[in-house]
């Protein structure tokens, strides 16, 4: 069974333009979740998705958004990039909201604006 | 709001020995989840270990097993028989178990690892 896909792998970007990632989860996951991985700031949550909708989000500004389609395949979204967004981007998938089995992570999109 | 904290930047361990990584954490919930993560060079983070707070017994998996002293708020990860495909970055994290509003649902807080390097 396939598991979590994001794509790209790698990405640059220049400060200021907009950057879309995608994730498609494992077949069945229901639920998406989002992190921000930098070596200051560690591994933070961005938002999760489950059944289309926003359940949860982290303390992230405006600028980052997501959305989560009826196949839940998931994109989030970046606008008016910052040199500090330049991060690995991780997806999550899990069968359900609040699953006991825990997470499974995709590889990760590596974010570089300059 | 919850914390998890490892203190141990780095660990080494020699190949066949036995290591244990520290993790502890911050709740004011009496139910939530732990998880211990691995993440090698290929940046994708694996499951290793997972505790439910309610369970006593300490889970084990294979040669992963964890210490779980819930009135410490202590959750270490021991790894037997070390082998060289352990090498990586090791998160701790915390999720908890209850809908607050639907806020808690999927969040999980990392530690900020420990890169576990293991030696031939």
């Amino acid at each position: 069974k396939a598991g979590v896909t994001q794509t790209p792998r790698y990405l640059i970007k220049t400060r200021g333009q907009q950057v879309t990632l995608s994730c498609s989860p494992i077949s069945g996951h229901r639920s998406v979740s989002w992190y921000q991985q930098t070596p200051g700031q560690g591994l933070q949550f961005l938002f999760e998705y489950f059944s289309e909708t926003q359940r949860n989000k982290g303390n992230f500004p405006g600028r980052f958004s997501g959305r989560q389609f009826s196949n839940s395949r998931s994109e989030m979204n970046v606008s008016t990039l910052e040199l500090g967004d330049s991060a690995l981007y991780l997806c999550a998938s899990s069968p359900a909201l609040g699953d006991r089995v825990g997470y499974t992570f995709g590889s990760g999109t590596r974010l570089t604006v300059v | 709001a919850q914390t998890v904290t490892q203190s141990q930047p780095e660990m080494s361990v020699q190949e066949a020995e036995t290591v244990t990584l520290s993790c502890t954490y911050d709740t004011s919930e009496s139910d939530y989840y732990l998880f211990w993560y691995k993440q090698p060079p290929s940046r994708q983070m694996i499951l290793v270990i997972r505790q439910e707070a309610y369970k006593q017994q300490n889970a084990t998996e294979n040669r992963f097993s964890v210490n779980f002293q819930k009135a410490a708020k202590s959750f270490s990860l021991k790894i037997s028989d070390s082998q060289l495909g352990d090498a990586a970055m090791y998160f701790c994290a915390y999720r908890s178990a209850l809908n607050a509003g639907g806020t808690s649902y999927g969040k999980l807080t990392f530690g900020q690892g420990t890169i576990l390097t293991v030696h031939p």
